[in-house]
């Protein structure tokens, strides 16, 4: 059974203060590890898609990276306006389903 | 361009009631999915539908069954409501291998 941890499951930064969220997953052939943001009472927001071992990607102040066991979602000098509740989701490549388990999400609040 | 929309927003129900959720998908997708949220929790996958018929289901009892109609919109039904089913339910649309669209969910209390 594919599994997602995500932790801390609560991050308070300061404004400027740079910080990374981890991802820990088990899955059966990993077909592509999701980032989203959801805001309070809001759906998820795509952030990225990630493939493989090594690659990363960038989006403003967030910086996404993989390796075989984990993700981070690095932060850099975060603000405000980035306080959200980021999730992670895992798709396996095996079964043919393609459908994205999720961690339970890690709450951040950057305060001024 | 409008993403996914929900309806209704709010809602509450006593136990052993049944409800209606309704979604249309982002223009241009044909798969939608529902997710069920509880407080504090990541989405739950409830179930798929693409071309009028479920082609995945997760974990969740027959009180929970859905339809797509030709358009693409679909609906999610729940019957004999119970204290355990307050959730926030999500609708989510793709096209193909593409990412999840979500829409902002609609919120069931459940009395």
């Amino acid at each position: 059974e594919d599994q997602v941890t995500q932790s801390p499951e609560a991050l308070r930064l300061q404004e400027g203060e740079s910080s990374s969220l981890n991802c820990s997953y088990t899955v059966s052939g990993l077909r592509g590890l999701f980032w989203y943001r959801q805001d309070p009472g809001k759906g998820p927001e795509f952030l990225f898609t990630l493939y493989s071992a090594g690659e990363e990607k960038e989006k403003e102040r967030l910086k996404a990276t993989l390796t075989k066991k984990e993700s981070f979602l690095h932060i850099t000098a975060p603000k405000p306006e980035d306080s959200a509740t980021y999730l992670c989701a895992v798709q396996a490549a095996s079964g043919g389903s393609y459908i994205p388990t999720f961690g339970r999400g890690t709450s951040l609040i950057v305060h001024p | 361009d409008a993403g996914v929309t929900q309806s209704p927003t709010h809602l509450i129900k006593t136990r052993g009631q049944q409800v209606t959720l309704r979604c249309s998908p982002k223009s241009g997708h044909d798969t939608v999915s529902w997710y069920q949220q509880a407080l504090g929790q990541g989405p739950q996958f409830i179930f798929q539908y693409y071309e009028e018929e479920e082609r995945q289901r997760g974990n969740f009892p027959d009180r929970f069954s859905g339809h797509q109609f030709p358009n693409y919109s679909s609906e999610l039904n729940v019957n004999a409501l119970l204290l355990g089913d307050s959730a926030l339910y999500l609708c989510a649309s793709k096209s193909g291998a593409n990412v999840l669209t979500f829409g902002a969910g609609s919120r069931l209390t459940v009395l």
